[in-house]
């Protein structure tokens, strides 16, 4: 299967700390996104990675792709309450396939 | 206005009857999609159109059915409902210029099968 895997499935912190999430896939990728999706609403694109790239930011938000290790990892620095969502990864080129997820809370 | 608007936003309906969940842009992307998302099953794509003429199969079409009645509009249709339709429904558009591009997501449509 395309679908990448997130990991952790969940992930609590406090606010102000750095949250990082991993996605992992099985398949040879041209591109990969990562998505937020706040409670039961629509996802919103964050940051789309080529294949050629290994690192963009986007504000808080780092992402780095490792295609020999067929990795991707979403890092969100300074974290605020507002994030609290659930954010995917999705792979591929011109229809994608989604991952099934990281939920994270941050506290207050 | 929304760029990607799903109607209706919430449906509960009774087993074996047909529903029809609509979507349309105002982006102008040529790319439209239709996903269920179930509890722990992340997003799986049910079909998507590249343009008015194009119509494909995704990952889980049985039991679904599409119509893109113009560039703007495409629907999803459930011919005869069961309760494992019972998800939510998210329609979503991509440019196909020299990408690539990220989707743009509608709200989702809560489909209930009961």
């Amino acid at each position: 299967s395309q679908q990448g895997e997130e990991d952790p499935q969940a992930l609590s912190i406090q606010e102000g700390e750095n949250a990082t999430m991993n996605c992992s896939y099985k398949t040879s990728i041209n591109n990969l996104q990562w998505y937020r999706q706040n409670s039961g609403r629509g996802l919103v694109h964050l940051i789309l990675i080529r294949s050629n790239e290994r690192e963009k930011h986007s504000g808080r938000l780092r992402v780095t792709l490792d295609t020999s290790k067929k990795s991707s990892s979403l890092l969100i620095t300074a974290s605020r309450a507002a994030d609290t969502a659930s954010y995917f990864c999705a792979i591929g080129t011109y229809k994608y396939i989604f991952g099934t997820g990281t939920r994270l809370k941050v506290l207050a | 206005d929304a760029d990607v608007t799903q109607t209706p936003r919430n449906r509960i309906t009774k087993t074996g009857k047909r529903i029809m969940l609509e979507c349309s842009q105002t982006k102008g992307h040529d790319r439209m999609y239709w996903y269920r998302q179930d509890p722990g099953l992340g997003l799986r794509l049910i079909y998507y159109s590249f343009d008015v003429k194009d119509i494909n199969k995704g990952e889980i079409s049985d039991g679904y059915s599409v119509s893109r009645q113009a560039q703007a509009k495409f629907s999803l249709s459930l011919e005869s409902a069961i309760p494992n339709q019972t998800a939510l429904y998210f329609c979503a558009t991509s440019d196909s210029g020299t990408g690539p591009y990220g989707y743009t997501f509608g709200s989702g449509t809560r489909l209930t099968v009961v």
